[in-house]
């Protein structure tokens, strides 16, 4: 079964450093995608960034950046330069070769301090 | 252009009543899934639509259902409103809705059963 695991629950970091967020994927599938998703306490989901199981360059979306892994079968989302705005939650997503489910982690509340 | 809307932002209903929840995708859009957002369980996948066929469905009983209209518009309606139902449901619209397609929320449908 497909299955996402963000091991951390809450993260802090100071405004203007990096900070990793961990996600780890489980599927059988040849194809798929990953995807990493902003929810502010507002409620929208806000998406952020996108790979493919076949992409061989790691994807960069302005200061987002997805870490890649294949053989460790993890997608980490990097940071750079946080930003007060930033503090959320934050989910690690997958969707399989048919398409249509996304199936998510638990999230990481990320809280930027000044 | 638009992006997703969906229609209440809020609702508050009473046990035993039914409702109706409505989500327009990105114009050109194709697929639309739903999801139930609640702090024990996390996001779940209620079901998708694809150019008005239901492709997948998730693990909630039939009092949950969805229908998806020509214009991609789709809505789902829950049935005999449980005070487990309270919930933030979330729409996603893909182009394609597989796997190497972008999935973008709109802002959810804040539920609360009484």
């Amino acid at each position: 079964a497909q299955k996402i695991t963000q091991t951390q629950p809450g993260m802090f970091v100071q405004e203007k450093e990096a900070v990793t967020l961990d996600c780890t994927y489980d599927t059988s599938d040849p194809s798929y995608g990953l995807f990493w998703y902003k929810q502010p306490s507002s409620g929208e989901m806000i998406f952020l960034i996108y790979q493919g199981s076949y992409d061989q360059q790691n994807a960069t979306e302005g200061r987002y950046s997805l870490n890649f892994q294949k053989a460790r079968k993890s997608a980490n989302l990097v940071i750079s330069a946080s930003q007060l705005g930033d503090s959320a939650m934050y989910f690690c997503a997958m969707r399989d070769f048919q398409g249509g489910k996304l199936i998510f982690g638990q999230g990481t509340e990320l809280s930027v301090k000044p | 252009k638009a992006g997703v809307t969906q229609t209440p932002r809020y609702l508050i209903k009473t046990r035993g009543q039914q409702v109706t929840l409505s989500c327009s995708p990105i114009s050109g859009h194709r697929s639309v899934s739903w999801y139930q957002q609640t702090p024990g369980q996390g996001l779940q996948f209620l079901f998708e639509y694809f150019s008005e066929t239901q492709r997948n469905k998730g693990n909630f009983p039939g009092r949950f259902s969805g229908r998806q209209f020509s214009n991609s518009r789709s809505e789902m309606n829950v049935s005999t409103l449980e005070l487990g139902d309270s919930a933030l449901y979330l729409c996603a619209s893909s182009s394609g809705g597989t796997a190497n397609t972008e999935a973008f929320f709109g802002q959810g449908t804040r539920l609360t059963v009484v």
